[in-house]
């Protein structure tokens, strides 16, 4: 069965850290990019961040920009998400998304992915005192 | 940033009826445009890509059109699982980005 799973929300104060993962079956991984896409409740989808199958680019929402990271590992088959210096604004579900596409495609220098197909179901991260 | 503007933002239809929802790009985003779907307590689910493909196992009462700015979700005939919130998004430039979303109610 083709699906992803993410874990590691929870509570944590302004200015913590936590680490999501995303863990992937079913597909080859290691050919897509790979997005965390977040959701504030009773709000619209925000991308937060993408990195490319092999790592080799990888893109933030300027919201994020500085304090999180976006890595993965092929071998496990995962996807992570490092967040630091949380604040209230990152309250949301945050989703696991796959690109639409394998690899992505370059034109003038600059390199775009495709739309998100697959979607995990979530997990919950909540900034708060 | 592409600024992704949908309307209306909610919209009231019959069963049976046919739905329309448009979404407006602030600058021309070609054809990479993407419609999702999203029911309560649900991840959003994927309808629409390349502004007019439907992704694997969507019926074909949904259907896409437009273009550069301006894009069209179709939904021919209501059925009662079609009452959700459908968002569009771009996928041309960084960073990708969505509408406010589409909240389609049953009237």
């Amino acid at each position: 069965e083709v699906q992803l799973v993410e874990s590691g929300g929870g509570l944590v104060q302004p200015g913590g850290s936590l680490r999501l993962s995303c863990a992937a079956s079913g597909f080859t991984f290691s050919s897509y990019g790979m997005n965390w896409v977040r959701q504030a409740a009773g709000k619209g989808l925000e991308w937060v961040s993408y990195i490319s199958s092999s790592s080799s680019n990888i893109y933030y929402a300027d919201s994020v920009k500085g304090r999180f990271t976006i890595s993965r590992d092929n071998a496990k088959n995962s996807l992570y998400l490092q967040m630091n210096s949380l604040r209230d604004e990152d309250t949301a579900v945050y989703y696991c998304v796959t690109d639409g596409r394998p690899g992505l495609y370059c034109t003038g220098g600059v390199c775009y992915g495709w739309y998100f197909d697959l979607w995990g179901r979530g997990t919950l991260v909540t900034v708060s005192s | 940033e592409i600024v992704m503007t949908q309307s209306p933002a909610t919209l009231s239809v019959s069963p049976g009826e046919r739905a329309t929802l448009s979404c407006r790009a602030s600058q021309s985003v070609s054809s990479n445009l993407a419609w999702y779907q999203q029911k309560p307590g649900q991840a959003p689910r994927l309808l629409i890509y390349g502004a007019s493909t439907r992704a694997t196992g969507i019926p074909a009462r949904f259907s896409g059109s437009g273009s550069g700015t301006e894009f069209t979700l179709t939904i021919s005939s209501l059925q009662s699982e079609d009452f959700a919130v459908y968002y569009c998004q771009q996928y041309n430039d960084w960073p990708r980005t969505f509408g406010q979303g589409t909240k389609l109610e049953i009237k």
